[in-house]
């Protein structure tokens, strides 16, 4: 069993609908949690980023930390056919992790005019 | 501000064959992380380098390398080339100063995309 699990999808929905995607994750020492974005052939785009439990929001994007049920999500208000794109999760320890981040599959995302 | 530049952009190479790739950091930033990503396996973890000291390993076989130099560019190795070496390789760059605040925030560059025939 992965340490971080993530559906892949695809999700497709039209544009200006709420998208809603989660990780659920095994290992408690997880403290630090990430959500990037990549396009085809591109480096992952960091666009959240949440320290411990919580809800952090920043634009259209919240992301949510249920550290109690391991499970993190992030959602995207009013999708836009540019959200196009498959999206990771990433967690760390933290401590000497140094570099070290634990990805999900990726969920390939794709918003239609 | 530039980001985190990765060269070459493609590669092929042949099985039995070695490949260096080259990162440089954001300006600022002393910590280099390497990551293999593939459609099966997703993104995995290689190493991280710090003030040319590598701190931190991930599960893979020796055949893979790397080094960081004083100006905190970083390059990595792979001998010994098979075919399951085909991927994208990204690396990520960091303050890399550790404790609670920004130090693992990692701001990845385009990868390289090797191609083993």
């Amino acid at each position: 069993q992965k340490e971080v699990e993530q559906d892949p999808g695809p999700l497709s929905v039209p544009e200006g609908a709420i998208v809603s995607l989660n990780c659920t994750y095994s290992n408690s020492a997880f403290q630090y949690f990430m959500w990037y974005r990549q396009y085809s052939r591109k480096g992952p785009e960091l666009l959240m980023y949440t320290y411990s439990s919580g809800n952090k929001e920043d634009g259209r994007f919240t992301a949510q930390v249920d550290k109690s049920s391991k499970y993190i999500s992030l959602f995207i208000r009013d999708s836009q056919p540019s959200d196009s794109a498959t999206y990771l999760c990433a967690m760390s320890a933290g401590g000497t992790s140094y570099g070290k981040l634990t990805f999900g599959q990726g969920t390939i995302l794709t918003v239609h005019p | 501000k530039a980001g985190v530049t990765q060269t070459p952009r493609y590669l092929i190479k042949t099985r039995g064959q070695q490949v260096t790739l080259s990162c440089s950091p954001i300006s600022g930033h002393r910590s280099v992380s390497w990551y293999q990503q593939t459609p099966g396996q997703g993104l995995q973890f290689l190493f991280e380098y710090f003030s040319e000291t590598q701190r931190n390993k991930g599960n893979f076989p020796g055949r893979f390398s790397g080094r960081q130099f004083s100006n905190s560019r970083s390059e990595m190795n792979v001998s010994t080339l098979e075919l399951g070496d085909s991927a994208l390789y990204l690396c990520a760059s960091s303050f890399g100063l550790g404790g609670l605040s920004t130090n693992e925030k990692l701001f990845f560059g385009s990868g390289t995309q090797l191609s083993v025939l």
